[in-house]
C-alpha cells in the first residue's frame, strides 16, 4: 500500500520569502510518480508539479521545485518568492507508474502574509 | 489546457433522496475518470475509478450500491449518491485523464453536497 505523510502544522510565510513543504512517502512499488497540488479556498485542485521516481533531476515549474530524495523517500515542495495568492492548502500525492490512481497526504495549510 | 466541469457545484437534498453529480471533460476525451470525496479539513480520498464502457472499480470500503458510477461516453461520468444520509455530506471531486497520458490528471471544480 502507498502512504503519504505531511505532518507540518499550518504555516505563515512572509511575502517574497521561500517556503518548504515536507512530504514523505512509503511504497513498495519500484516505479511511481509524485505530485503536488494546490487547493485554494474555492476548492479546485490545481496541479503544480510532477516527479517520476526514475527522473534523474529534480522537477521544477516556475516558482515551484521539488526536492526529491529517493533514498529518504521524501519529495518536499519549495515555493520561491511567495505571493499572497499562494495562500492555500497544499497536497502531496503519489501514484503507481502506469496507474493514475492518486493517494493524497493530509495537506499543509500555507498563509502568506504581506 | 484540459478542462473538466462538474454539475451541480452545490446541492442540498433531503435524507433518503438520490443525487446525481456529472463530471464532463470539455475539450478532450477521457478514457478514465476518478471520483474523490473530501470531508472538511481533510484530504481527498479516492472512491472509485471509472472507465468508459465498463464497470467502475471501487476502493475498499466504498459501497458500490450506494455510490453508482456510470461512464457512458468519453466525456461524461456520473456519480449518483443513492438514499443519501447526512453523513454523505461532503465535497465530491472528479478528475479525468487523457488516453495514453503518462500521468496528467485534470480535476473538476468539485460539488458540495449537503444532506439535511
Amino acid at each position: 500500500a502507498q502512504k503519504i505523510t505531511q505532518t507540518q502544522p499550518g504555516m505563515f510565510v512572509q511575502e517574497k520569502e521561500a517556503v518548504t513543504l515536507d512530504c514523505t512517502y512509503d511504497t513498495s512499488d519500484p516505479s511511481y510518480g509524485l505530485f503536488w497540488y494546490k487547493q485554494p479556498s474555492s476548492g479546485e485542485m490545481i496541479f503544480l508539479i510532477y516527479q517520476g521516481s526514475y527522473d534523474q533531476q529534480n522537477a521544477t515549474e516556475g516558482r515551484y521545485s521539488l526536492n526529491f530524495q529517493k533514498a529518504r523517500k521524501s519529495a518536499n515542495l519549495v515555493i520561491s518568492a511567495s505571493q499572497l495568492g499562494d495562500s492555500a492548502m497544499y497536497f502531496c500525492a503519489m501514484s503507481r507508474h502506469g496507474n493514475n490512481r492518486l493517494a493524497f497526504g493530509k495537506g499543509n495549510q500555507v498563509v502568506v502574509i504581506p | 489546457g484540459a478542462v473538466v466541469s462538474q454539475h451541480p457545484s452545490r446541492v442540498i437534498c433531503k435524507s433518503g433522496t438520490s443525487v446525481k453529480i456529472e463530471c464532463r471533460s470539455l475539450d478532450f476525451q477521457a478514457t478514465t475518470m476518478f471520483w474523490y470525496r473530501q470531508f472538511p479539513k481533510q484530504s481527498l480520498m479516492l472512491m472509485a475509478t471509472s472507465n468508459e464502457g465498463s464497470k467502475a472499480t471501487y476502493e475498499q470500503g466504498v459501497e458500490k450500491d450506494k455510490f453508482l458510477i456510470n461512464h457512458a461516453s468519453l466525456t461524461l461520468s456520473t456519480l449518483t449518491v443513492t438514499s443519501a444520509h447526512p453523513e454523505d455530506s461532503s465535497f465530491y471531486i472528479c478528475s479525468a485523464s487523457l488516453q495514453g497520458a503518462a500521468y496528467e490528471q485534470y480535476f473538476g471544480p468539485g460539488t458540495r453536497l449537503t444532506v439535511t
